[in-house]
């Protein structure tokens, strides 16, 4: 089993740019998150997607934007990007919705927004 | 809204000696409570949660922790801490509810030899 896979691990953006990153979950599972980990801080709830559709948004503007495809792959996109959104970003997935089940997560994506 | 607070921010211990790191969290409702952990360079690994019923939670590599609800805490301690034991460590709190989870901002744990 692969666990959650996250790509790509890295990348470098220009402000304003827009930029996709993408998440395929565990096998048997059917719910992703996304979580922003800034540096020192802790994991910040971005949105979750089960079946499809957005089912949980944190406090984040439009700019982040995401989406489930049906083999429940996933994928966040942020658009004009600013200095601030650099960051490590992780998706986690777990079967079904709810916080009681484990949630397994990635290895991340750092981001470096120049 | 629920929130977290990790009142140490770094934990320096010696190796094979005991550790708690404290964690305490708001809420007004009905919460569930983990404790995450997260090597250099890696994702989160689920260290244990509380969900229900027994406030003493045993979960992996020898962590245990326990929810107190009249003091709003759920510290994670172990007996003897190994140089392996390195890592941040953040606690985490959701609303029974709820499908997001919210974490605190980490602990490190330092391990000297």
């Amino acid at each position: 089993d692969a666990g959650v896979t996250q790509s790509p691990t890295h990348l470098i953006k220009t402000r304003g740019q827009q930029v996709t990153l993408r998440c395929s979950p565990k096998s048997g599972h059917d719910t992703v998150s996304w979580y922003q980990q800034a540096l020192g801080q802790g994991p910040q709830f971005i949105f979750q997607y089960y079946e499809e559709e957005e089912r949980q948004r944190g406090n984040f503007p439009d700019r982040f934007s995401g989406h489930q495809f049906p083999n429940y792959s996933s994928e966040l996109n942020v658009n004009a990007l600013l200095l601030g959104d650099s960051a490590l970003y992780l998706c986690a997935s777990s079967s079904g919705r709810g916080a009681r089940t484990e949630a397994f997560f990635g290895q991340g994506t750092r981001l470096t927004v120049v | 809204a629920q929130s977290v607070t990790q009142l140490d921010s770094q934990v320096p211990v010696f190796e094979e000696a005991p550790v708690e790191l404290r964690c305490n969290y708001s809420s007004s409702v009905s919460v569930y409570l983990f404790w995450y952990v997260q090597y250099p360079n890696q994702g989160l690994q689920l260290l244990l949660k509380y969900l229900s019923g027994s406030t003493l939670v045993k979960g992996i590599n020898g962590f245990e922790a326990e929810f107190n609800k009249s003091q709003t805490s759920f510290h994670l301690r172990k007996p003897s801490v190994h140089i392996s034991d390195t890592a941040e460590y953040f606690c985490a709190v959701s609303d029974v509810r709820d499908d997001k989870i919210i974490f605190g901002k980490g602990t490190r744990l330092h391990i000297l030899p």
